[in-house]
């Protein structure tokens, strides 16, 4: 079946800091990838999504890109600040089986130290 | 505005007493979602209403009953509660089944501690 795999965390970063979250994925078709943001006491929201093999997200100063031969979508940011210590969820939506079901990765937690 | 709102925000009960979650959302989205996140931020989907029709129903015991009065409102329904089912629960919502557009929106979630 399809499945996320992430990079265990915590990471833990100064300030200014260049920051890699691993997203790795298996699918049977052609998903929709997306990497979701959790704030403290917060729900996830959207950070930023990619459509298609070779389609790049960005927000906020975050990339990722879709790469179908590596099957990955690795998230990237130049430099980190104080305010991005979140939990950041990569995840797929199966859009072959009709439901677009969501399958979630485990979640990795960033943290910025100042 | 909140566009998914859910209450309780809190909810402490003793096992064996049944409990209901309510969720809303404003974005004149079609389908609806609850997740059950544990303690170590693992996220599951449990059930999804598209159109106030059940089309995801994950292995989730019967003590657990969604309902969907209308497409803007999915209630969730816990009876019997056992001490697993302390978690946080999130109601999300999307635009619908649309290959590329399931852009999930969460409500700030509901936490469940059963005593």
């Amino acid at each position: 079946g399809n499945s996320v795999t992430q990079m265990e965390g915590p990471v833990t970063l100064s300030e200014e800091a260049f920051l890699t979250i691993n997203c790795t994925y298996t699918a049977t078709g052609y998903p929709s990838l997306f990497w979701y943001v959790q704030y403290p006491g917060e729900g996830l929201q959207l950070l930023l999504k990619a459509t298609k093999a070779d389609d790049k997200g960005s927000n906020k100063g975050f990339e990722a890109t879709y790469r179908k031969e590596t099957t990955s979508f690795h998230l990237e940011k130049g430099s980190v600040q104080v305010s991005d210590s979140a939990v950041y969820f990569c995840a797929l939506s199966d859009d072959t089986s009709g439901t677009y079901k969501y399958i979630f990765g485990t979640g990795t937690r960033l943290k910025v130290l100042a | 505005d909140t566009a998914v709102s859910q209450t309780p925000k809190y909810l402490v009960t003793q096992m064996g007493n049944d409990k209901s979650i309510k969720c809303e959302q404003n974005l004149g989205h079609d389908t609806m979602y609850w997740y059950k996140q544990d303690s170590k931020k693992f996220l599951k989907i449990m059930f999804s209403y598209n159109n106030k029709e059940l089309i995801i129903n994950e292995t989730v015991p019967n003590r657990f009953s969604p309902k969907s009065p209308d497409k803007a409102h999915l209630n969730l329904h816990i009876n019997s509660l056992e001490l697993g089912d302390s978690a946080v629960y999130f109601c999300a919502s999307s635009q619908g089944m649309v290959s590329g557009a399931n852009v999930l929106t969460f409500g700030a979630g509901s936490r469940l501690t059963v005593l």
